[in-house]
Order: structure tokens, then sequence, then C-alpha cells
């Protein structure tokens, strides 16, 4: 019974699309969070959401946009990809802002 | 400018043996500290926390120490198993804050 889900778990996309990725959590979180995971291998945060407010928006494109239609869903849409977005994006949820964090599996995006 | 660092990409220990995971961070204002273990292609799992007021939390084989003064923080593993074998994740929270600050993680390898 996955805990932090997202899909899909590998994306391979051309560059000028849009794409979205989904993330769910059955935890009851009130948590959720958008981690990027570049090829250097440093996680950063995004974005974090709490009770479907926006608190934390790192300095992201503005062509990334996250949507969270309930506190167990933070989906993200991302316009306009470019070769830079590679990376492997990670959703994860807390119970409470900087608890400890439940990542989901990663969607490893390719922009070729 | 990255705030958490770990400076040993990789460490290779024998099975039995301790495994010693080393994590420096720059803001005095961290006052909550957390370590990840990742398996490839699975999200990090949480692993073990301190906060400031301690400087030792145990969990079984996990220890973490916390030098504050030095913002130094390690994470013991004692006896290691080839199962510990993974990528080790610090991260750290600012008591004003409501995100981690990751590091870019060490490879553990335990020999068997």
């Amino acid at each position: 019974d996955t805990a932090v889900s997202q899909t899909p778990k590998y994306l391979v996309t051309q560059m000028g699309n849009d794409k979205s990725i989904k993330c769910e959590q059955n935890l009851g979180h009130d948590t959720m969070y958008w981690y990027k995971q570049d090829s250097k291998k440093f996680l950063k945060i995004m974005f974090s959401y709490n009770n479907k407010e926006l608190i934390i928006n790192e300095t992201v494109p503005n062509r990334f946009s996250p949507k969270s239609p309930d506190k167990a869903h933070l989906n993200l849409h991302i316009n306009s990809l470019e070769l830079g977005d590679s990376a492997v994006y990670f959703c994860a949820s807390s119970q409470r802002e900087a608890a400890e964090a439940f990542f989901g599996q990663g969607t490893r995006l390719t922009v070729v | 400018d990255q705030q958490v660092k770990q400076n040993s990409p990789s460490l290779s220990v024998q099975e039995g043996r301790i495994s010693i995971l080393n994590c420096d961070y720059t803001n005095s204002m961290f006052d909550y500290f957390l370590w990840y273990k990742k398996y490839p292609a699975e999200g990090p799992t949480f692993l073990i926390s301190i906060s400031s007021i301690k400087d030792k939390n145990e969990d079984g084989r996990f220890t973490v120490f916390l030098n504050k003064s030095a913002k130094h923080l390690s994470l013991h593993i004692v006896p290691s198993q080839p199962g510990d074998s993974a990528v080790y994740f610090c991260a750290a929270s600012p008591n004003t804050g409501n995100q981690f600050y990751f590091g870019t993680g060490t490879s553990l390898t335990v020999i068997p």
C-alpha cells in the first residue's frame, strides 16, 4: 500500500512540450512538496503546500506550476520543457511543515 | 550556495564494521537534522533525526551525533550490513523555517 505515489515513473518528451506529473499521498499529511534532483544529485525543494496553500516557492521558472486540488494531491505541470529540466522529480509529504518527509519513488524526466 | 555538505561522495566498509557518514552545515539557524537512505530507483526513506537540544540520538544500529559548535553531524551504523548499501542524505531545517536543505549524499557500500 504505497504511501506517496507519483506517476509516471519515467517521462521522455521533446523540448517545447507541456507535461504533468501527478502525486498522491494516503498518509493524511497536511504538507506536500516537490523536489528536484539534478545531475549532480543535489536534492532541492521546489514547492511546498500546506493544506492546499502554497508555502514555499523557491526560485523556479514560472513554467513550473503546482496544483493542489485537495490535501492528498499535489501535481506538477511544466510548460515549454527545456533540456535543462531533465532531472528526477520527487514528490513528498509530511505531517506538518519541517517534519520528516515521506518521498515518492521519483519521476525521471528526460527532455530531448 | 550549498548550506549542507557531504564531502565524501562514497564510502566502502566491510560487513560487521562501523560505517561513519559525515555532514557539515553552514547555517547556525539550523536546529533539526535528518538522515535519509535512498536505494536506486526509489525515493529517499527517513532514517533518523536529531534536534539541536540533543547531541546524540540512537535507534537500533543507527546513531546520529550532533556537534553544534563545529556545525557537524555524523551517522554511525554498527554493525554494517550489506543491506545498508545505499545513498545517505543528511538534511537540515532552520528553527524559523519550514523546509529542509539536503546534502548531495554519500554512497555507502558494505562489502560482504
